[in-house]
């Protein structure tokens, strides 16, 4: 049973440009978060996909925004990219549109932007 | 608001110490209390968990009790091996907002042989 997986690994962008990575949720999970992990921080919560649609949202700007598709696969967008916006972007999977109480994380996407 | 604050680290223990991390949070409602570690380059891992007062998680010789009266989730652990050597953060997430976590900063423990 695959788990929750992401890509790509690891990516360097240059400052203004635009990212998108992506997250396909563990077997049966209809429920794709997304985290932003800062070196030497606890992820911070991005948003919440569901049905395709966003159902909850973090404090995060209109810069980030995301997609859910039928399969229950997500992408995560980033415009205008910042130095500051350089981090681990965790994705993480549940069930039961997100009232399952277990949540997986994948390993993540290392983002760097110079 | 929502928050969950852990011991600040790096700990440094030897090879079958007695481990304890501290956490406590604060929410409002009945939160869903969480241990997840993250190894070396690696996404989280959930390590225990507890859904309600006075609930113990327990997984790979870790235990944590939800305590309500301390709004306490202490992470212990009675013997530490070398492979222990990771992050550990304490989250919480709140009825109505499943799949949100909210968590701590983190804690770094080294075990040395």
């Amino acid at each position: 049973d695959a788990g929750v997986t992401q890509s790509p690994t690891h990516l360097i962008k240059t400052r203004g440009q635009q990212v998108t990575l992506r997250c396909s949720p563990k077997s049966g999970h209809d429920t794709v978060s997304w985290y932003q992990q800062a070196l030497g921080q606890g992820p911070q919560f991005i948003f919440q996909y569901y049905e395709e649609e966003e159902r909850q949202r973090g404090n995060f700007p209109d810069r980030f925004s995301g997609h859910q598709f039928p399969n229950y696969s997500s992408e995560l967008n980033v415009n205008a990219l910042l130095l500051g916006d350089s981090a681990l972007y965790l994705c993480a999977s549940s069930g039961i549109r997100g009232t399952g109480n277990t949540i997986y994380f994948g390993e993540g996407s290392w983002l760097t932007v110079v | 608001g929502n928050s969950v604050t852990q011991m600040e680290g790096p700990v440094t223990l030897s090879e079958e110490a007695f481990l304890t991390i501290n956490c406590t949070y604060t929410a409002t409602g009945y939160p869903s209390l969480f241990w997840y570690v993250q190894y070396p380059g690696e996404g989280l891992q959930l390590l225990l968990k507890a859904t309600k007062a006075d609930d113990k998680g327990s997984n790979k010789g870790f235990e944590a009790t939800y305590r309500k009266e301390t709004t306490s989730f202490h992470l212990e652990k009675g013997s530490v091996q070398v492979s222990d050597s990771a992050v550990y953060f304490c989250a919480l997430s709140l009825r109505g907002q499943g799949g949100k976590l909210i968590f701590g900063q983190g804690t770094e423990l080294s075990v040395k042989p």
